[in-house]
C-alpha cells in the first residue's frame, strides 16, 4: 500500500521558517497538495500541484519537492499558522487519494 | 459563493447504519466529483471515496468497499454517503470535499463536517 509519511510534530519560533515533510511520493509526481487544519474547522487547501498557491493563500506559503519528499514552506511563521498539515497524493493508476498522517505545527 | 452543507451530527448504535447529507450550491453540481473523507477524534484524514454526480459512478477506498453507499440527487444538488454495519471505530468526523480536476485532483471546498458517534 502507498504511504505518505510526514513528522507528527514541529515547533517554530514566530517569524522563522517552518519546513514540513512528505516522503514517499512517486518520483516525478506532481499531484502533490496540502491543507491547514485548525482544530474543530474543516482542512483547507494551501498548495495544490506541488507549487501552486490557490487564491487567497499567502505567498508565504510554499511547495516543492526532491526525490521522493515534498516539502511545504512556511515563512515569517505568525501563531495564525498553528495548525494540522497534510499531504496528500492521487494515484491516477488506480484512481485512489491518500493522505499523509500529518504534522501539528505549533508556534513558539 | 460555493458551499457544502453537511447534515447534523448522528448517534448510532453498532451495526446500525448512518447516511450523511452533503448539500452544494454555487457551482455545477454535474461539473465536480464529491469525495468523502473521515478524521476519527484525534487522528489524521483518510479518504473514503468519491462520488461523479453527473454520472452516478463511483470509487472507493479497499477499506470500504462493500459497507458504503455513495449516491446523489441532481434535482437537489445534493451528495450522499451511507455508511453500514457501524463498528465503533467508525466514529469520526465525516467530511465532503469537492475534487477540482484542474487542481491536479485536489480537494478545493470542504463541509463543515458531521460526527458520527457509535455507541450501544
Amino acid at each position: 500500500s502507498y504511504v505518505l509519511t510526514q513528522p507528527p510534530s514541529l515547533s517554530v519560533a514566530p517569524g522563522k521558517t517552518a519546513r514540513i515533510s512528505c516522503g514517499g511520493i512517486t518520483f516525478g509526481s506532481k499531484t502533490v497538495h496540502w491543507y491547514q487544519q485548525k482544530p474543530g474547522q474543516a482542512p483547507v487547501l494551501v498548495i495544490y500541484y506541488e507549487t501552486a498557491r490557490p487564491s487567497g493563500i499567502p505567498e508565504r506559503f510554499s511547495g516543492s519537492s526532491s526525490g521522493n519528499t515534498a516539502t511545504l514552506t512556511i515563512t515569517r511563521v505568525e501563531a495564525g499558522d498553528e495548525a494540522d498539515y497534510f499531504c496528500q497524493v492521487w494515484l491516477d493508476g488506480s484512481d485512489l487519494w491518500v493522505f499523509g498522517g500529518g504534522t501539528k505545527l505549533t508556534v513558539l | 459563493q460555493e458551499q457544502l452543507v453537511q447534515s447534523g451530527a448522528a448517534v448510532k448504535k453498532p451495526g446500525a447504519s448512518v447516511k450523511v447529507s452533503c448539500k452544494t450550491s454555487g457551482f455545477t453540481f454535474t461539473g465536480f466529483q464529491i469525495h468523502w473523507v473521515r478524521q476519527a477524534p484525534g487522528q489524521g484524514l483518510e479518504w473514503m471515496g468519491w462520488i461523479n454526480p453527473n454520472s452516478g459512478g463511483t470509487n472507493s477506498a479497499e477499506k470500504f468497499r462493500g459497507r458504503v453507499t455513495m449516491t446523489r440527487d441532481t434535482s437537489t444538488t445534493t451528495a450522499y454517503m451511507e455508511l453500514h454495519r457501524l463498528i465503533s471505530d467508525d466514529a469520526a468526523v465525516y467530511y465532503c470535499a469537492r475534487n477540482r480536476h484542474d487542481y491536479g485532483q485536489a480537494f478545493d471546498v470542504w463541509g463543515q463536517g458531521t460526527m458520527v458517534t457509535v455507541s450501544s
